[in-house]
């Protein structure tokens, strides 16, 4: 078990250009997260996927959002046509299926810098 | 939506000293977990603790899920115990977290 891993740790993109992140989860959990940090605030909530489904957008996740997670295993979140209120970190978090511990577990996370 | 709130918001120890920080959040849930932040942004599990009362070395936790409030002690504080501590909270469907606005601890030598 090596944990969450998060890939790249870091992104400083162009405004206007298209970014990718990828989150590898934990390898028996089948439910997925992301969320979004700013500076000074607490994690905010964006996406959860239960396997390869999608089950939950946040409003904070414009249509400049997609995210994926074509297998059940790892996920993509890209974003379009950054813009400079982009620049956040992004985490990962996994769990596994609710039964008598619902506990998740987080990534490094990928900071964004859009300049 | 849950709200979760955190206090103090900052907290600036001496070596050695003891504290607690409390959340408390607005609706039931069946998740609470404490979260450390450390320097380069990753958040440390510290406790999955839904209800009851747990330790683990230095630190321990406890929920009154009844009450809507967690408490997270922390004794003989180290310099090492600085940064955000963060509690978070789920709810059943699909037990996404909210998170408080964090408590920022400062340890001095």
């Amino acid at each position: 078990d090596t944990g969450v891993s998060q890939n790249p740790r870091h992104k400083i993109t162009k405004r206007g250009q298209n970014v990718t992140f990828r989150c590898d989860p934990i390898s028996e959990h089948n439910r997925l997260y992301w969320y979004r940090q700013t500076l000074g605030q607490g994690p905010e909530f964006l996406t959860y996927f239960q396997n390869e489904a999608q089950l939950e957008k946040s409003r904070l996740l414009s249509d400049r959002f997609s995210a994926e997670r074509p297998k059940g295993s790892f996920s993509t979140l890209e974003i379009q046509r950054t813009e400079q209120g982009d620049s956040a970190m992004y985490l990962c978090a996994s769990s596994s299926r609710p039964v008598m511990n619902t506990e998740a577990f987080f990534g490094q996370g990928t900071r964004l810098t859009v300049v | 939506g849950i709200q979760v709130e955190q206090s103090p918001p900052d907290l600036i120890l001496q070596e050695g000293a003891n504290s607690t920080l409390r959340c408390n959040f607005s609706d039931s849930v069946n998740n609470l977990q404490w979260f450390h932040q450390n320097p380069w942004g990753q958040l440390i599990n510290l406790f999955y603790i839904p209800s009851g009362t747990k330790q683990n070395g230095r630190l321990s936790a406890t929920t009154v899920a009844t009450e809507r409030y967690s408490l997270l002690y922390i004794s003989s504080s180290q310099t090492t115990d600085s940064g955000v501590y963060f509690c978070a909270v789920g709810k059943a469907a699909g037990n996404k977290l909210t998170f408080g606005g964090g408590t920022r601890v400062l340890v001095k030598p």
